[in-house]
């Protein structure tokens, strides 16, 4: 069975640090692997998603995320946070990308000035 | 191009009433998925419908039920309702059933309120 493990379900930052959000997933297949983000009353909308071409994924909004096999880890980043970035953050996974997804439990983003 | 939408917004029902929501996919698309988020959970996947039939089911009861139509919208329905119901349910949308290789696009969801 597929899982994902979201480390850390509030993580907090300044406006231009570091941004990680740690992601580990269980899978018996070769994974799809997804990020989305959900603001306050809306639906999810796609970050980035690895689907076994280049381990380094860039996605929308200055965010990439790197599939490690070894560690079974897909941890999202973004060099400097934005106001703007604050948000819930999901990661999922998949055997294929049609097909059912398996979300974490989520990590809320804050960013402070 | 519209997106994904998805009627009613907002939803208020009592226990043991049954409840249709309903789901246009994007444009192009024809696989509808839907999610259950609970308050401060991720969704989890209830089921999928590709060319009018259900093809993938989550861990959900049977009162939970759904219907593809054949221009690929959907409804789900859920019957004799409980508190444990009350939820976030997004509607997603992709190209190609089980076999389909891109990305689900999401609804904005349909909040109900189980009294």
């Amino acid at each position: 069975a597929q899982s994902v493990t979201q480390l850390g379900s509030h993580v907090s930052v300044s406006e231009g640090a570091l941004v990680l959000l740690r992601c580990n997933y269980s899978s018996s297949v070769p994974p799809y692997l997804f990020w989305y983000v959900q603001y306050p009353n809306q639906g999810l909308q796609l970050l980035l998603k690895y689907t076994s071409a280049a381990t380094l994924v860039k996605g929308i909004n200055g965010f990439e995320a790197e599939f490690k096999k070894s560690e079974t880890s897909f941890h999202l980043t973004k060099p400097s946070a934005h106001m703007s970035d604050a948000a819930e953050y999901f990661c999922a996974v998949s055997n294929q990308a049609g097909t059912a997804l398996i979300f974490g439990k989520g990590t809320t983003l804050s960013v402070s000035s | 191009d519209a997106g994904v939408t998805q009627s009613p917004t907002h939803l208020i029902k009592t226990r043991g009433q049954q409840v249709t929501l309903r789901c246009s996919p994007k444009s192009g698309h024809d696989t509808v998925s839907w999610y259950q988020q609970a308050l401060g959970q991720g969704p989890q996947f209830i089921f999928q419908y590709y060319e009018e039939e259900e093809r993938q089911r989550g861990n959900f009861p049977d009162r939970f039920s759904g219907h593809q139509f054949p221009n690929y919208s959907s409804e789900l329905n859920v019957n004799a309702l409980l508190l444990g119901d009350s939820a976030l349910y997004l509607c997603a949308s992709s190209w190609g059933g089980t076999s389909g290789r891109n990305e689900q696009f999401f609804g904005p969801g349909t909040r109900l309120t189980v009294l």
